[in-house]
């Protein structure tokens, strides 16, 4: 049963619209998310974390919103660019867990047209 | 140069041998982790070690062993390889500290394995 779940597999936007990413999580222990970037024959890279103090955290063109009353979050992407076609892995993580072990959602694959 | 590597980046195998992927990391950090990344289910812990002396199971630790030489190095072995063990295969780092990005992993280019 998967605590964490992208429900949305891929996504195609055009080239200076938004992308809107989402996660959903069931585990009400998780007090921080995190989304990764992966591209094609490449591991994982961070991207941007959210603490559940916060409901938005910030960074250039990329700002993740939680919603804890939901157990979702989301990530925004504006303007996408065609650099930004990866996989996007959304992740959480729960305080004193050990090993701080990260759950991660299955992906979801974005495709921005040019 | 990369932080964290992996070896052999591709590998092709019979079912029954036994496989040793090596993750090597220049990062100074105490925690490194075993993945597995299959179509749908995002990535899944195997294993997990704190240190040298450290050995801890993850989710899916059935058919795997680990190995945590030193700081530096930590591999996973697949003592009879299957089929549906065929994935993707990453290693990960994180220095465990207190800073508010404490829980951030750094990954390793991965491992493609396949078990024919």
């Amino acid at each position: 049963d998967q605590q964490v779940k992208q429900n949305s597999p891929s996504l195609s936007v055009q080239e200076g619209r938004i992308s809107i990413l989402n996660c959903d999580y069931t585990n009400s222990m998780f007090d921080y998310f995190l989304w990764y970037k992966k591209y094609p024959a490449e591991g994982p890279t961070f991207l941007i974390s959210i603490s559940s103090i916060k409901d938005k955290n910030e960074d250039g063109r990329f700002t993740v919103f939680l919603n804890k009353s939901a157990k979702h979050l989301s990530l925004h992407i504006v303007p996408s660019q065609p650099g930004d076609s990866a996989v996007y892995f959304c992740a959480a993580s729960a305080f004193g867990a050990a090993g701080n072990k990260l759950t991660f959602g299955g992906g979801t694959r974005v495709l921005v047209k040019p | 140069d990369a932080d964290v590597t992996q070896t052999p980046r591709n590998r092709i195998t019979k079912t029954g041998k036994r496989i040793m992927l090596e993750c090597s990391q220049t990062k100074g950090h105490d925690r490194m982790y075993w993945y597995r990344q299959d179509p749908g289910l995002g990535l899944r812990l195997i294993y997990y070690s704190f240190d040298v002396k450290d050995i801890n199971k993850g989710e899916i630790s059935d058919g795997y062993s680990v190995s945590r030489q030193a700081q530096a190095k930590f591999s996973l072995s697949l003592e009879s390889a299957i089929p549906n063990q065929t994935a993707l295969y990453f290693c990960a780092t994180s220095d465990g500290g207190l800073a508010v990005s404490y829980n951030e992993q750094f990954f390793g280019p991965g491992t493609r394995l396949t078990v024919l």
